[in-house]
């Protein structure tokens, strides 16, 4: 049973332009909720993280925006880079657990000029 | 101050060959994980270690696989007797400990594991 469900799987979007990837979670033990970036060939890299006592997060460019009660939180891309083209991944995890993520499947990003 | 190291990055084995990941964690970190990522497919976590003890390994497959963390060295996971299906990329991440401001996992490169 997928617990982090992740969409779109792909997203196209034009310079300048904002990109928004959605996950949504079942298991509501969850208490962390990390987005990762990952480049062909790469290791994932932690980008931003949230936990649900706040409703958002702003780091830069990047934006994670958490609804507690519908159990989904998003990730905004402001002004999207070529350079931010990438597999980005949700994640989380539980302190009830021993705060192994899980993630979900992953939006690869494409920005075009 | 140094990454999450993994060796080798690229691993090519034939089937019925034993396949060995390293994994040395950040300096200060002392807690490690392993997970597998297929193809097109997200990161599925197998296994946490602390030094020299297995914490969860609820992930990981009960025949052939295991991990261990020695007191020195780096973490090591073990395939035995590798079949096509473990052809895959292998994570490591680490973090400094528990606990709500201490969980933040930082990943390695990875291992491409290819089974002949």
């Amino acid at each position: 049973q997928q617990q982090v469900k992740q969409s779109p799987q792909s997203l196209i979007v034009q310079k300048g332009g904002i990109s928004i990837i959605n996950c949504a979670y079942e298991n509501t033990a969850f208490d962390y909720f990390p987005w990762y970036q990952q480049f062909p060939g790469k290791g994932p890299a932690l980008l931003i993280a949230i936990r649900p006592d706040v409703s958002e997060k702003k780091e830069g460019r990047f934006t994670i925006s958490f609804n507690k009660s519908a159990k989904q939180f998003s990730l905004h891309i402001m002004d999207s880079q070529p350079g931010d083209s990438a597999t980005y991944f949700c994640a989380a995890s539980s302190g009830a657990g021993s705060y192994q993520l899980t993630f979900g499947k992953g939006t690869k990003l494409s920005v075009i000029p | 101050n140094a990454g999450v190291m993994q060796n080798p990055r690229h691993l090519v084995r034939r089937r019925g060959q034993e396949a060995r990941l390293r994994c040395s964690p950040m300096k200060g970190h002392s807690h490690v994980y392993w997970y597998r990522q297929l193809p097109e497919e997200g990161l599925k976590f197998m296994v946490y270690l602390q030094k020299e003890n297995i914490i969860d390994e609820s992930g990981m497959p009960k025949e052939r696989f295991s991990a261990e963390f020695p007191k020195e060295g780096p973490s090591i996971l073990r395939i035995q007797q590798v079949v096509r299906g473990d052809s895959a990329a292998y994570f490591c991440a680490s973090s400094r400990g528990q606990g709500i401001t201490y969980n933040e996992q930082f990943f390695g490169p990875g291992t491409r594991l290819t089974v002949l």
